[in-house]
């Protein structure tokens, strides 16, 4: 079935200590973008790539960077983490001319 | 600015009723309105999308309804079961292209 898959599931890093986080999509999708949830809350949009175009919100930490190196995976890179940054991180794609995202399962990142 | 709201936060039920879950938002110009469930700990599932030229979509018991003139949205789910137990979320896409969210509205259907 296409879909779009993240990994890990859980992460467990420490406090200031590089993570990465994937996404794959089977779907071939040209938009790709990364969420962040926090409990009770609504997703956040951290980026998007239209095809290998990065839009970056402006609101986002410069902790945070992303690579798309090709359509099919996305990463997210979270260079130094807060305890802050614990959360729900969520890949969603979509096709340009059609509006409706899939997400992935998340990847909840625990900070300790 | 957009802002989107979902009243109530939480609604509890009893298995089998009938249920309408809100979605109000402050700019019409709207491409499309999307209703997604969340599983706790879980990620996204695209329940409906209604076009901004649509008026409404069913899929299953599920039916949801746009106004755009109003700026609500309501999501009817028939015969509710203990399933169907989630958060509800609703998102309109703006003229950017983006997604703008709503806080949630948690359902919990007692059997």
């Amino acid at each position: 079935d296409a879909m779009v898959i993240q990994n890990p599931r859980y992460q467990v890093t420490q406090f200031g200590k590089p993570v990465t986080l994937s996404c794959s999509q089977t779907l071939n999708h040209n938009v790709m973008y990364w969420y962040q949830q926090k409990s009770s809350q609504a997703p956040k949009l951290l980026f998007h790539y239209y095809d290998k175009d990065f839009n970056n919100e402006a609101d986002t930490p410069d902790n945070f960077q992303s690579r798309r190196p090709n359509t099919s995976f996305c990463f997210l890179d979270i260079r130094s983490p807060g305890l802050g940054d614990a959360a729900m991180y969520l890949c969603a794609t979509s096709r340009a001319e059609a509006p409706e995202q899939f997400f992935g399962p998340g990847t909840r990142l625990t900070v300790l | 600015k957009q802002e989107v709201t979902q009243i109530p936060a939480a609604l509890s039920v009893p298995e089998g009723e009938n249920l309408v879950l809100n979605c109000s938002f402050t700019d019409s110009a709207i491409y499309n309105l999307q209703w997604f469930r969340q599983d706790p700990g879980k990620g996204l599932t695209s329940l409906l999308l209604i076009q901004s030229s649509q008026r409404e979509q069913t899929s299953g018991r599920l039916n949801a309804s746009l106004d755009k003139s109003s700026g609500r949205s309501t999501l009817y789910i028939a015969a509710s079961q203990p399933g169907d137990s989630a958060t509800y979320l609703c998102a309109v896409e703006d003229s950017n292209y983006q997604l703008i969210w709503g806080a949630g509205t948690k359902l919990i259907i007692k059997p």
